[in-house]
């Protein structure tokens, strides 16, 4: 099956420093990713969709100069806290989607194990 | 804007009960429904998803779920649970059009499973 991995699984950091996530397809070409952000006890919240080879487009509310992301290839994509506070320490996951064949549209996203942020 | 509600946070059934997770969502036409499963330290699992055709759909895991268009409802049910189903359990809905991809879930439900 399609798997998503993400690295690192875990990372402290000091506020003010910048953090880079690393969202990859395994065994697949993903077109499109998806960053979504989950706080403790709540549900995952999309922040952004990030297609191969074009800017990223975010949800309303986010900032897309604290939130860089990359879509380099058709297999990684990279989310960079820049300047972390610790508000901005939760749960970052990442989905990605494989396009269908013959125009026909992909049905299933395919959910990265999650980034744990801490930043004290 | 599409929503999804999950009216129970947290559910207890005892092992061999069955289990019925309910999912009320908001969208002016027919969105593409999802039900996926998240255990500790691993990502999401698509459990079932439904796009159009008979409303009754079946899963993994022995996970079956109904669409019912005059509820706005897609109910996540299984006849008999076991331990290893314990987790948090998300529905989720995309609303296709410009949304096309982008999941909005629901708030979770975390089940428990007693033995």
């Amino acid at each position: 099956g399609a798997v998503v991995s993400q690295h690192p699984s875990r990372v402290i950091c000091k506020s003010g420093t910048s953090v880079k996530i690393e969202c990859r397809s395994l065994d697949f070409q993903a077109t499109t990713m998806f960053w979504y952000r989950q706080f403790p006890k709540q549900s995952l919240m999309l922040m952004a969709t990030s297609n191969e080879g074009s800017k990223a487009t975010y949800e309303q509310g986010v900032e897309k100069d604290k939130f860089l992301i990359n879509h380099a290839s058709l297999t990684l994509s990279t989310l960079t806290v820049t300047s972390a506070h610790p508000e901005d320490s939760s749960f970052y996951i990442c989905s990605a989607r494989v396009l269908g064949r013959g125009g026909v549209r992909a049905d299933t996203q395919y959910f990265g194990p999650g980034t744990r942020l801490t930043v004290l | 804007a599409q929503s999804v509600t999950q009216p129970d946070i947290h559910i207890t059934v005892s092992e061999g009960a069955s289990l019925e997770l309910r999912c009320n969502y908001s969208y002016g036409a027919t969105p593409y429904l999802f039900w996926y499963v998240q255990s500790p330290g691993q990502g999401l699992q698509l459990l079932l998803k439904y796009f159009s055709g008979d409303t009754l759909v079946q899963g993994i895991k022995g996970f079956e779920a109904e669409f019912k268009r005059s509820q706005s409802s897609f109910n996540l049910r299984k006849p008999s649970v076991h331990w290893s189903d314990a987790a948090e359990y998300f529905c989720a809905v995309e609303a296709g059009g410009t949304s096309y991809g982008k999941l909005t879930f629901g708030q979770g439900t975390i089940l428990t499973v007693h033995p």
